[in-house]
């Protein structure tokens, strides 16, 4: 069965520095998403990606943030300047519809100290 | 304001037995509701999805319901095995404009003992 893949499925890095977080999403989808969890809180959602633009995007999604499809299999999330605050797990999902069911990644968990 | 409220907030059964996790919500305009199990560490899996027309879907021994009028939803749980221990996360989407926005709730962590 097909599925989204995320990696690094661990990422240490210092306050300050840009990251970069990659993502494949299922190969026939159109719609790619963003979402984080910060440990022991609910999930959010980041930014939605169609058709090689942000179609929404959260409050949270400010100008640290930025995605790209930088090929036809890749998606990803940079954070410039990475926070203390922006410790937590960024998941993945793709789906074939705006509306359909959304199929996420195993998740890329995100440290800054 | 947008929000996705669900309760228990966490839930220990016995294996075999069923269970009810609710989830009420105040989101406009209603696009679609869906069910997601999360096991720990990983990313959520989608259990069921439910647009406003349709008020009951099952998969296997999971089955929601919606009640878009007091936008409440149920998804029960029957026959639980001990794979069931997990998050399960309720989910609305708004849509605006042609695009959809999600609130998650919060989960509900179930623990189902042997």
């Amino acid at each position: 069965e097909p599925e989204v893949t995320q990696t690094p499925s661990h990422q240490v890095t210092q306050m300050g520095q840009e990251v970069i977080l990659r993502c494949v999403p299922i190969s026939n989808h159109l719609y790619f998403y963003w979402y984080r969890q910060i440990l022991g809180q609910k999930v959010e959602f980041l930014v939605s990606f169609y058709n090689n633009e942000i179609s929404e995007k959260s409050e949270i999604f400010d100008d640290q943030f930025s995605v790209e499809r930088p090929d036809g299999s890749n998606f990803t999330l940079k954070i410039r300047s990475t926070k203390l605050e922006d410790s937590a797990m960024y998941f993945c999902a793709s789906s074939t519809g705006s509306g359909a069911g959304q199929y996420f990644g195993p998740g890329t968990r995100l440290t800054v100290t | 304001k947008n929000q996705v409220e669900q309760s228990p907030q966490s839930l220990i059964i016995l294996e075999g037995k069923n269970c009810t996790l609710q989830c009420n919500y105040t989101v406009s305009p209603f696009s679609n509701l869906r069910w997601y199990k999360q096991d720990t560490g990983r990313g959520p899996v989608s259990l069921t999805i439910m647009t406003f027309s349709e008020n009951t879907k099952s998969n296997g021994r999971y089955t929601a319901t919606l009640d878009a009028d007091t936008k409440q939803s149920s998804l029960h749980i029957t026959a639980s095995q001990l794979s069931d221990s997990a998050s399960y996360i309720c989910v609305v989407s708004a849509e605006e404009r042609g695009s959809y926005i999600p609130t998650f709730g919060r989960g509900t962590s179930l623990i189902v003992h042997p």
